[in-house]
């Protein structure tokens, strides 16, 4: 069965310290990847997707994923975290079909000044 | 703005009530999903509709219903409802007209529903 993992369920990282999220899916055929997040209140906006080619995707506001078929993995990344940051990551993977996506359960962010 | 527009915003109710929530795709997107969002069961997808027709569906109750119309904006119904129906309900379009594959979800701002 299809499915997401993200094992962190909260990270404090320090303003200007590097980040990485994990993420680890379960999907027999080559999956469609995502990472979104959410503020407080708001809906999610995509930060990032991954259809196929270059492993090493870049997305909005710094942040890059990278995707290990071997690990079944799809980890985000950003060098350097400023404290607007601060929010609910999620990761996704999609169906080949486009008819179903599947969440994680989201890593809550928090960015010590 | 991720031109998902989703109505109302806020909606009180008491138990056992029934509630339509809304939402209107983004110009030329055929796909619209739903999903609730709860604190103790994360993102949970309920169902898909493509062009006015159901293609998948997720951890929908019975109490729930959903349609696409002609003009492709799709309400929810939620009847009998229970207090633990209370969550954000988010809706989300993709897939272009004439793009059938490399979907992506834009998401629109949610429902947030409060059941008395």
């Amino acid at each position: 069965a299809q499915s997401v993992t993200q094992p962190d369920i909260h990270i404090t990282v320090s303003e200007g310290a590097s980040l990485e999220l994990r993420c680890n899916y379960s999907y027999g055929a080559t999956p469609y990847l995502f990472w979104y997040v959410q503020s407080p209140g708001q809906g999610l906006q995509l930060l990032l997707k991954y259809f196929s080619g270059d492993t090493l995707v870049q997305g909005i506001k710094g942040f890059e994923a990278e995707f290990k078929r071997s690990q079944s993995s799809f980890n985000l990344r950003k060098p350097s975290v400023h404290w607007s940051d601060a929010a609910e990551y999620f990761c996704a993977v999609g169906t080949n079909t486009g008819n179903q996506f599947y969440f994680g359960t989201g890593t809550s962010l928090t960015v010590i000044p | 703005d991720s031109g998902v527009t989703q109505t109302p915003k806020h909606l009180i109710t008491a138990t056992g009530q029934r509630v339509t929530l809304r939402c209107s795709p983004r110009s030329g997107d055929l796909s619209v999903y739903w999903y609730q969002q709860s604190l103790d069961q994360g993102l949970q997808f309920l169902i898909h509709y493509y062009n006015g027709e159901e293609r998948a569906k997720g951890n929908i109750l019975e109490r729930f219903s959903a349609q696409q119309f002609p003009d492709l904006h799709s309400e929810l119904n939620l009847s009998s409802l229970e207090l633990g129906d209370s969550a954000l309900y988010f809706c989300a379009s993709s897939v272009p007209s004439g793009l059938r594959t490399r979907n992506e979800q834009f998401f629109g701002p949610g429902t947030r529903l409060t059941v008395l």
